[in-house]
């Protein structure tokens, strides 16, 4: 079991609340990564992160922010939550690029 | 454009019974090839990894081959269990891009039955 943990597990909330979505692991791993994914579809890569003061938007448009002040934690925040916005949202880490991503339990956002 | 492809969407077997999940990727230039397994609601944890020089790779009860030339990959899942209810994703990872760029298929969900 990899050491990385996602809080929530589950958030229902209300449009133009803010949100932040807490990624943390304990692997000491520089590379880190936010996927958004909808039910029976693939993973698609929004944020990603080299090491500290590092953030990176990936391949598919979000609105979504990130930011990695230390090494073991890298927070999605939404400034102002829509429906559109409602999805499954999964954090990943790993020691060098190219190499086993370790994925933690997701957070699944529901915006009403 | 750098695709994966995954058959069958979906497949329902009873426990005990054997199967084989399909991949096929056009990502080039090739790095490496890993089958994850995602329960529901979970993240998804890695079964396998193949680079190009290896044909077959063995987990337990999961066999995974790669065909580097034909660009395909299979899983085998031998003597199913009701825990291997999950989806199966096919995961390629290229070596032109700084990232180490992942290209995720849609998943087999397997079902198994008492």
């Amino acid at each position: 079991e990899a050491d990385i943990y996602q809080t929530p597990r589950y958030l229902v909330i209300g449009t133009g609340k803010k949100i932040t979505l807490e990624c943390s692991q304990t692997m000491g791993h520089d590379k880190m990564y936010w996927y958004q994914q909808d039910p029976g579809m693939e993973l698609h890569l929004i944020h990603y992160s080299y090491g500290v003061n590092s953030t990176e938007k990936g391949d598919l448009s979000s609105e979504s922010t990130v930011s990695r002040i230390r090494t073991e934690h890298f927070p999605l925040t939404l400034e102002s939550a829509r429906p559109s916005h409602t999805s499954q949202y999964l954090c990943a880490s790993s020691e060098r690029q190219g190499y086993e991503q370790f994925f933690g339990p997701g957070t699944r956002l529901t915006v009403l | 454009k750098n695709q994966v492809e995954q058959s069958p969407q979906s497949l329902i077997i009873l426990e005990g019974k054997n199967c084989t999940l399909q991949c096929n990727y056009t990502v080039s230039p090739f790095s490496n090839l890993r089958w994850y397994k995602q329960d529901t609601g979970r993240g998804p944890v890695s079964l396998t990894i193949m680079t190009f020089s290896e044909n077959t790779k063995s987990n337990g009860r999961y066999t995974a081959t790669l065909d580097a030339d034909t660009k395909q990959s299979s899983l085998h899942i031998t003597a199913s269990q009701l825990s291997d209810s999950a989806s199966y994703i096919c995961v390629v990872s290229d070596r032109g891009s700084t990232l180490g760029r992942l290209y995720f298929g849609r998943g087999t969900q397997l079902t198994v039955w008492p």
